[in-house]
């Protein structure tokens, strides 16, 4: 079965510095999408960026980019010039046709 | 008004009961699914229909049962409560095809059993 590691249950970053969050999965698939989701005390699940497997160019969402290592399984999220409103729980998912698995998540925290 | 919407946003029950809860989606949308969150597991499938007529069981189904009235409504039932079904649910939609059938969420449900 796909399996979706999250290794850091918690991060924290100083304002304005860059954090990077792990994500990496486990599939015998070769096509397939990655997401990276935020979810803010509110609980709403919102989608920060994606990427497809069959890409390789990094995707990049103004301060948010990854890092996608395809034979690795790595899929990680870089923030740049962290904000007081970055600070939520981060999850990383990866999706087929038929299945989505989501990792266990990371709590950033944001330091003023 | 949210595209997504899943009723009730919080509730309270007791071991035995039977529960309902609903999703409804404006996004004509023909994918919809359901989730249950718990701390350090992230969010876990528990059933997902691509059409009205068509329902699939997801990772963790025991102990849940799904209906799908209309391509607008989606709903899940706890045919009797038990407390490690306490968890936040989320419904979820997307597009039948398109390249990245994205996922759009509902605002949770917090459901606690007692």
């Amino acid at each position: 079965a796909q399996t979706v590691t999250q290794s850091q249950p918690e991060m924290s970053v100083q304002e304005a510095e860059t954090v990077t969050l792990s994500c990496t999965y486990d599939t015998s698939e070769s096509d397939y999408y990655l997401f990276w989701y935020k979810q803010p005390p509110s609980r709403q699940m919102i989608l920060v960026i994606r990427q497809e497997a069959y890409k390789q160019q990094n995707a990049t969402e103004n301060r948010f980019s990854v890092n996608f290592q395809k034979a690795a399984k790595s899929f990680s999220l870089k923030i740049s010039d962290s904000q007081l409103g970055d600070a939520a729980m981060y999850f990383c998912a990866y999706r087929t046709d038929n299945d989505m698995r989501f990792g266990a998540g990371t709590r950033l925290t944001v330091k003023p | 008004d949210a595209d997504v919407t899943q009723t009730p946003r919080n509730r309270i029950t007791k071991t035995g009961k039977r529960i309902m809860l609903e999703c409804s989606q404006t996004k004509g949308h023909d994918r919809m699914y359901w989730y249950r969150q718990d701390p350090g597991l992230g969010l876990r499938l528990i059933y997902y229909s691509f059409d009205v007529k068509d329902i699939n069981k997801g990772e963790i189904s025991d102990g849940y049962s799904v209906s799908r009235q209309a391509q607008a409504k989606f709903s899940l039932s706890l045919e009797s409560a038990i407390p490690n079904q306490t968890a936040l649910y989320f419904c979820a939609t997307s597009e039948l095809s398109g390249r990245w059938n994205e996922q759009f969420f509902g605002p949770g449900t917090r459901l606690t059993v007692l």
